[in-house]
């Protein structure tokens, strides 16, 4: 089992929808989560940070923590092609290891 | 604020050679970690370091070693390069420790070996 699972996409939303992107974790004692976007030939930057289990809101970005089902996502609405990215899911386990996801292909077309 | 600076962004090496990455934090963070990224294997994570101190190291060979000077600048070294150690090197840095895991990444030193 992988320590950070993603569906590799790709996923493809209309503009304006609500794209929907799911992540999950092996290691119960991690404590924090991330996630970044990084665009075709870039590097990634971080877009939403969670620390505590429910929602957390910013802007159109919503991610969503439950510790219990290790399982974090994010919602990204009014979706823009702007968007179109990979979104990568990472854990902070114990003394720093940082763990990432394979990422998420998204496509939101026009 | 300049972001994190890493140099040489591209590098042609052959077989057996090395090859050290050079990394510059943004200004006031202390924490250094460098991953490799390959389409294959996505992000890794290779090492971080924090007041010249390795404080975690991901599951790699020997042959990947780095450092960290009192600037908080750090290096990374690959000797007796392989064919698959080809990849886009990154360097992130952190408001360690407090912010551990928000990661500013730099633009990557892209590396093919020969």
């Amino acid at each position: 089992q992988k320590e950070v699972e993603q569906n590799s996409g790709p996923l493809s939303v209309p503009e304006g929808a609500i794209a929907s992107l799911n992540c999950t974790y092996s290691d119960r004692v991690s404590q924090s989560f991330f996630w970044y976007r990084q665009y075709s030939g870039k590097s990634p930057e971080l877009i939403m940070s969670i620390y505590s289990n429910g929602d957390k809101e910013d802007g159109r970005f919503t991610a969503q923590l439950n510790k219990a089902s290790q399982y974090v996502s994010l919602l990204i609405r009014d979706s823009q092609p702007s968007d179109s990215a990979t979104y990568l899911c990472a854990v902070n386990r114990e003394n720093n290891d940082m763990r990432f996801g394979a990422g998420t292909r998204l496509t939101v077309k026009p | 604020k300049a972001g994190v600076t890493q140099t040489p962004r591209y590098l042609i090496k052959t077989r057996g050679q090395q090859v050290t990455l050079s990394c510059s934090p943004i200004s006031g963070h202390r924490s250094v970690s460098w991953y490799q990224q390959t389409p294959g294997q996505g992000l890794q994570f290779l090492f971080e370091y924090f007041s010249e101190t390795q404080r975690n190291k991901g599951n790699f060979p020997g042959r990947f070693s780095g450092r960290q000077f009192s600037n908080s600048r750090s290096e990374m070294n690959v000797s007796t390069l392989e064919l698959g150690d080809s990849a886009l090197y990154l360097c992130a840095s952190s408001l360690a420790p407090g912010r551990a895991g928000e990661l500013f990444f730099g633009e990557g030193s892209r590396l093919t070996v020969l």
